[in-house]
């Protein structure tokens, strides 16, 4: 069973605006969060990480957000740039563990 | 600049044939991943090693195999492959879920 998901496959949104992806998770006990970047024939880069003792994170134009009692928590790209334009990964681990867990991704694009 | 290398960026092999995917990480991590990424399916975790010799089976091992005989190196065997197993496979390694994953640059298999 999909223990993170990310219901929306794709977003376009117009360069200059924010894009606003999402990301949900199961398990309660998931205390450390990452977005991973994709571009196509490449592997994922590290974007922004939050951990549970903070509601927000920032760095430069991406800010996440976690709502740990909905079990949420989203990607903001301000402003957003054709560059921008990848797949992005949320994952969600135990801070004891060692293992993390990827959702579906979320296809962004960024029109000019 | 710390890496990890997989062997081939792109590789066609024959349906029933054995085919070898290698991973090399120069970070000294102690854990290594292999997942591989399908459209709407994200990336899902095959096998993963926490130390040499070391392996557990991710969510599809099913007709995958591993070896890690040393630290920096973790290869992932699909024992006769079938057109199924095209896809993109990704390696990952890591020294614990605070500083994620650093992601090779991925192999696209074809089995044909």
């Amino acid at each position: 069973d999909q223990q993170v998901k990310q219901n929306s496959p794709s977003l376009s949104v117009q360069e200059g605006r924010i894009s606003i992806l999402n990301c949900d998770y199961t398990n309660s006990m998931f205390d450390y969060f990452l977005w991973y970047k994709k571009y196509p024939a490449e592997g994922p880069t590290f974007l922004i990480s939050i951990s549970s003792i903070k509601d927000k994170n920032e760095d430069g134009r991406f800010t996440v957000f976690l709502n740990k009692s909905a079990k949420h928590l989203s990607l903001h790209i301000v402003p957003s740039q054709p560059g921008d334009s990848a797949v992005y990964f949320c994952a969600a681990s135990l801070l004891t563990g060692n293992q993390f867990y990827f959702g579906t991704g979320t296809s962004l694009t960024v029109i000019p | 600049d710390v890496k990890v290398t997989q062997s081939s960026r792109y590789l066609v092999k024959r349906t029933g044939e054995k085919v070898f995917l290698e991973c090399v990480q120069d970070m000294d991590h102690e854990n290594m991943f292999w997942y591989r990424q399908d459209p709407g399916l994200g990336l899902r975790l095959i096998y993963f090693s926490y130390d040499v010799k070391m392996k557990e089976k991710g969510d599809i091992p099913e007709g995958y195999s591993v070896s890690r005989e040393k630290k920096e190196r973790f290869s992932l065997i699909l024992e006769s492959a079938s057109t199924n197993q095209t896809s993109m496979y990704l390696c990952a390694s890591s020294s614990g879920v605070t500083y994620g994953y650093t992601f090779g640059s991925g192999t696209r298999l074809t089995v044909v």
